[in-house]
C-alpha cells in the first residue's frame, strides 16, 4: 500500500507566479489535511478536506490560498501571486474514515520563492 | 486555543547515552498525544501515540513516552540512542471533540547523536 504521495518535492517560483502543490492520499483514505512548516517552526494546520468538500479552512490565509479535493484525482493546494513569505515546506496528510486521529504524512513539497 | 511547548530546541548527546525530549501541552479538555520524527528532507513519521489506557506508551525504534495528566506532559525517552536517531522530533496534540482532526505541533527538538 503506497503512502501519501506529494509532488513536486521541490518547487521554485518567482514572486507573483502561481504555485500548485499536489497530494494523493493513501488508498482508501478520503480525508486530506494540509499543514505548513515555516523555517524553525512546527507544522501549522491549514485546511481539512473530504472528497469535493472543504470541512475546515480556518488555518488558510484569507487571500491567495485555495485548496480542493475533487472527486477524481489528487488534492491541490494553490497559491496565487506567491511572495517570499510563502517559502516553506507544505505537508499533506490523510486518514481513513474509521479514525481521523490516524494521520499519515507525505514527504512534503518545499516551496522556494525567489 | 491549545498549545504545545517543546522546552529544548536542540539536544546533543553521545551515542548509547539515554535521552529525554520534553513536551508540555495546554488543554482543558481530553487530548490525544503524538510524537513524530522527521529525518532531513523527509516527511513526518509517527513514533508513538497516546489515545487512552496505559500512560506509558511504547513506540518504534525503542522510544517510549509517558502521559502525565497532572503535569500536562508527554516526554519522550530512549535508554540508549544511536547515530541514526539524529533527526527532528515533534510533539503534537489532537483535541477531542468536534475538531478532533486538527493536530497542533510544537516547534520541534533537534536531536543530534554524536559518536
Amino acid at each position: 500500500n503506497a503512502g501519501v504521495m506529494q509532488n513536486p518535492r521541490h518547487l521554485v517560483r518567482r514572486r507573483g507566479q502561481e504555485a500548485r502543490l499536489r497530494c494523493s492520499p493513501m488508498k482508501g483514505h478520503s480525508h486530506v489535511y494540509w499543514y505548513r512548516q515555516l523555517p524553525e517552526e512546527g507544522l501549522k494546520f491549514m485546511v481539512y478536506l473530504q472528497k469535493e468538500n472543504i470541512i475546515d479552512e480556518s488555518g488558510m490565509p484569507k487571500e491567495r490560498f485555495s485548496a480542493e479535493f475533487p472527486k477524481e484525482g489528487p488534492s491541490i493546494l494553490r497559491i496565487q501571486q506567491v511572495v517570499r513569505g510563502d517559502s516553506a515546506a507544505y505537508f499533506c496528510a490523510s486518514s481513513p474514515d474509521r479514525n481521523l486521529r490516524e494521520q499519515y504524512f507525505g514527504p512534503g513539497t518545499r516551496l522556494t520563492v525567489t | 486555543a491549545q498549545s504545545v511547548t517543546q522546552l529544548d530546541s536542540q539536544v546533543p548527546v553521545f551515542e548509547e547515552a539515554p535521552v529525554e525530549l520534553r513536551c508540555n501541552y495546554s488543554s482543558s479538555v481530553s487530548v490525544y498525544l503524538f510524537w513524530y520524527v522527521q529525518y532531513p528532507n523527509q516527511g513526518l513519521q509517527l513514533l508513538l501515540k497516546y489515545l487512552s489506557g496505559s500512560t506509558l506508551v511504547k513506540g518504534i525504534n525503542g522510544f517510549e513516552a509517558e502521559f502525565n495528566k497532572s503535569q500536562t506532559s508527554f516526554h519522550l525517552r530512549k535508554p540508549s540512542v544511536h547515530i541514526s536517531d539524529t533527526a527532528e522530533y515533534f510533539c503534537a496534540v489532537l483535541q477531542g471533540g468536534g475538531s478532533n482532526y486538527k493536530l497542533t505541533f510544537g516547534k520541534g527538538t533537534l536531536l543530534t547523536v554524536n559518536p
